[in-house]
């Protein structure tokens, strides 16, 4: 069965902290992406991958780092430096290049004590 | 600024009834639009998209409709069952002059009641 998972589901931090969210898929997307959404809000681009060993800026990508070095894995690791980290991040992957996710996973709710 | 807008926070319908969920967008160089649905603490699922070359697509009880002239595209469900109930999102994007990124509404929270 293709798809993305991202683990945990949720997750405790304190203040100050680093935090890693996982993200996997195994539907062979050479694009990978980060969206985080606020109560209210739409979802909103942190960084994104079109290629491993390769990866860019999204809209709001201050305080946040990713790295891929391999295809199948995009983690995003949350800084002490995001001023506002408790949200719901969603990890997405696009085989159409020319759109930047399409298909998403089921999110991490992320909590900042 | 907003470059996509659902003005509608919430949605109530009766089972079996039409659905219409709104969205406008200001760039005209949006030339892809998909419509997501979402329940709570659980990733958006794609339902359906439209390219900006047509102006309708349907795909079983799910149509959505695109005004380019009025920047406005509104997706209808019918009928509506209770399972439909959910925050539906839209999405814009430019796939060849915009880089493809997806600019999201803020979400239509739809109840539908039995």
């Amino acid at each position: 069965d293709g798809g993305i998972t991202q683990s945990p589901k949720y997750l405790f931090r304190k203040e100050g902290q680093n935090v890693t969210l996982s993200c996997e898929q195994n539907l062979n997307h050479d694009a990978m992406y980060w969206y985080r959404q606020d109560p209210g809000q739409g979802l909103r681009l942190i960084y994104y991958s079109q290629i491993v060993n390769d990866f860019q800026k999204g809209d709001i990508a201050e305080g946040y780092s990713v790295s891929r070095e391999k295809k199948e894995s995009f983690p995003l690791t949350v800084t002490s430096a995001q001023k506002n980290p408790t949200a719901f991040y969603l990890c997405a992957s696009s085989i159409d290049p020319y759109l930047m996710g399409k298909f998403f996973g089921p999110g991490t709710r992320l909590t900042v004590l | 600024d907003q470059q996509v807008k659902q003005n509608s926070p919430s949605l109530s319908v009766q089972e079996g009834r039409i659905s219409i969920l709104n969205c406008d967008y200001t760039n005209s160089m949006f030339d892809y639009f998909l419509w997501y649905k979402k329940y709570p603490a659980e990733g958006p699922t794609f339902l359906i998209s439209i390219s900006s070359i047509k102006d309708k697509n349907e795909d079983g009880r799910f149509t959505v409709f695109l005004n380019k002239s009025a920047k406005h595209l509104s997706l209808h469900i019918v009928p509506s069952q209770p399972g439909d109930s959910a925050v539906y999102f839209c999405a814009a994007s430019g796939r060849y002059n915009q880089g493809g990124k997806l600019i999201f509404g803020q979400g239509t929270e739809l109840s539908v009641k039995p």
